[in-house]
C-alpha cells in the first residue's frame, strides 16, 4: 500500500517557469490538501479538496492552482514560479471525521532561482 | 483566524530527563494532532486527540487535550536520543482537511 505519493522529490525551476507537482493517493480518501513548509513557519495550507471536482483556497493560495478530476489525484500547479515559492511542499489525504488524522506524502523540495 | 502557538520552539534535553511541550490555540476545536518530523523526512502521525480530556500514550510520549483551556501538551518521559526530531501540533478547523500547524519544536536529546 503506497499511501500518498508525490513526484518529483526535487525540482529546480527558473523564475517565470511553470510546473506541476503531482500527488496521488491509493487509500480512496475523500479529502486532499497541499501544504508548504518553510523554515520556522511550520506548515501552511495552500489549497484543499473535499472531493472530486471540489477545491478551495487555504491560507497561502496565491501563485498556485489546483484541480481534482479524480479521487486519487490532486496536482498543484505553479503558474509562474517566483523565488518566494522556494519551499518544501507536502500533499496530504484524509477521511472525514477519521480518527487517524491526515497522511502525508514524502514531500517535494522546490528551488526557484 | 486560527492561531496555534507552540513552546518552546527549541528544546535541548539530557537523556533521562522529563519535559513538556505546550500547544495553545485560539479557537474552539476538539480535534488536535501531534506529528513528528525527522530531518528531510515527511510527517509521521503520533497522536490524534478528538475530545476534551483525551489522553494518549505511546512509549515515552504522552499527549493530552484540554479544549476549555485550548491547550494540548506533549510530555516526554526519560528522554532518549531517538526522540530527537521536530514535533508539530496541528488543530483541525474542518473535520480533517484544514489543519493549522504550530511552528514546531526542535527537540535535541543529548547523551
Amino acid at each position: 500500500n503506497a499511501g500518498v505519493t508525490q513526484t518529483p522529490k526535487f525540482q529546480v525551476l527558473k523564475t517565470g517557469q511553470s510546473m506541476t507537482l503531482q500527488c496521488a493517493q491509493d487509500m480512496n480518501h475523500e479529502y486532499m490538501s497541499w501544504y508548504r513548509q518553510d523554515p520556522g513557519m511550520g506548515l501552511r495550507l495552500i489549497h484543499y479538496s473535499v472531493g472530486a471536482g471540489i477545491t478551495d483556497q487555504g491560507e497561502v493560495p496565491n501563485g498556485y492552482n489546483v484541480s481534482r478530476s479524480t479521487t486519487e489525484d490532486f496536482p498543484l500547479r505553479l503558474l509562474s514560479a517566483a523565488p518566494s515559492q522556494t519551499s518544501v511542499y507536502f500533499c496530504a489525504s484524509s477521511e472525514p471525521d477519521s480518527s487517524e488524522g491526515a497522511f502525508f506524502g514524502q514531500g517535494t523540495r522546490l528551488t526557484v532561482v | 483566524e486560527l492561531k496555534v502557538e507552540q513552546n518552546p520552539l527549541f528544546l535541548s534535553m539530557q537523556e533521562g530527563k522529563n519535559y513538556t511541550i505546550y500547544c495553545n490555540y485560539s479557537t474552539t476545536s476538539d480535534r488536535l494532532y501531534w506529528y513528528r518530523q525527522d530531518p528531510g523526512k515527511s510527517l509521521e502521525s503520533l497522536f490524534v486527540l478528538l475530545s476534551n480530556g483525551a489522553v494518549k500514550q505511546e512509549g515515552r510520549l504522552m499527549a493530552s487535550l484540554d479544549t476549555k483551556a485550548r491547550l494540548s501538551t506533549l510530555h516526554i518521559t526519560a528522554a532518549v536520543h531517538d526522540l530527537s526530531a521536530t514535533y508539530f501540533c496541528a488543530v483541525d478547523e474542518g473535520s480533517n482537511y484544514k489543519l493549522t500547524f504550530g511552528k514546531g519544536t526542535l527537540l535535541t536529546v543529548n547523551p
